[in-house]
């Protein structure tokens, strides 16, 4: 199985900083990466898929980057509703993987 | 508007078989492409995906759950059904079906709200 290491494990922010989370894979999974956010007691949601694609109506102030095994999500101005879970998810290779998830919060 | 919604029981016993169904609007299981997936959350810890079933009854599943698992779907009520034999308190969880909106498209697009399924006797 890829392995999808995520860090940090968690993270406090003030509004209007930028926030970088970064996903490792184990291998080499090309630019076969999603990122998801997931509110406190919500379902995720898909934000970016294919490494950098925004799903649409996605805010612009997120963004994505990445290859190989190393990928980055930024939130580049957070604001209060960006207060949620953030999962990364391979799809380089079978059983499809997430990484352990970032908790971002306000400072 | 894609919609997915799960049910199912929200407590079984160790050993039990549990089935849940997934229940979705908005797009069809006939189309070429189309898959649905599950996905378990454990309270507090990661996603783990489960199980996929493609438009033409292609199946994936996890390695590590695949002789537990089944999953089915019926086209004319745009239902999928998640099988799982055999449980036990660690698979207590929240279970999650999802939207897969091509073939080689890797991510789910639309989640359903989630059921919590807790395994205890």
């Amino acid at each position: 199985d890829i392995q999808m290491t995520q860090s940090p494990s968690s993270l406090s922010a003030s509004v209007g900083d930028r926030v970088t989370i970064t996903c490792q894979a184990s291998q080499d999974i090309n630019n076969y990466l999603n990122w998801y956010q997931q509110r406190p007691g919500e379902a995720p949601k898909l934000l970016i898929f294919d490494t950098s694609a925004l799903e649409t109506g996605v805010p612009s102030r997120f963004s994505g980057s990445g290859s190989g095994t190393q990928f980055t999500l930024t939130i580049s101005n957070l604001e209060p509703e960006d207060i949620a879970t953030y999962h990364c998810q391979q799809y380089g290779g079978l059983p499809l993987t997430f990484g352990g998830g970032t908790k971002v919060e306000i400072k | 508007q894609i919609t997915l919604r799960e049910s199912g029981p929200t407590l079984v016993k160790p050993t039990q078989t549990l089935t849940l169904t997934c229940t979705f609007s908005g797009f069809s299981l006939s189309t070429t492409g189309v898959g649905v997936g599950w996905i378990r959350q454990p309270p507090g810890k990661a996603l783990e995906w489960l199980a996929l079933i493609y438009w033409n009854d292609d199946k994936l599943y996890t390695p590590s759950l695949k002789s537990r698992l089944t999953v089915t779907k019926d086209t004319s009520k745009n239902q999928v059904a998640l099988t799982m034999t055999n449980v036990d308190p660690v698979d207590t969880a929240t279970y999650y079906c999802a939207h897969r909106p091509g073939f080689w498209s890797g991510y789910f697009s639309f989640w359903g709200q989630g059921v919590l399924v807790t395994v205890s006797s």
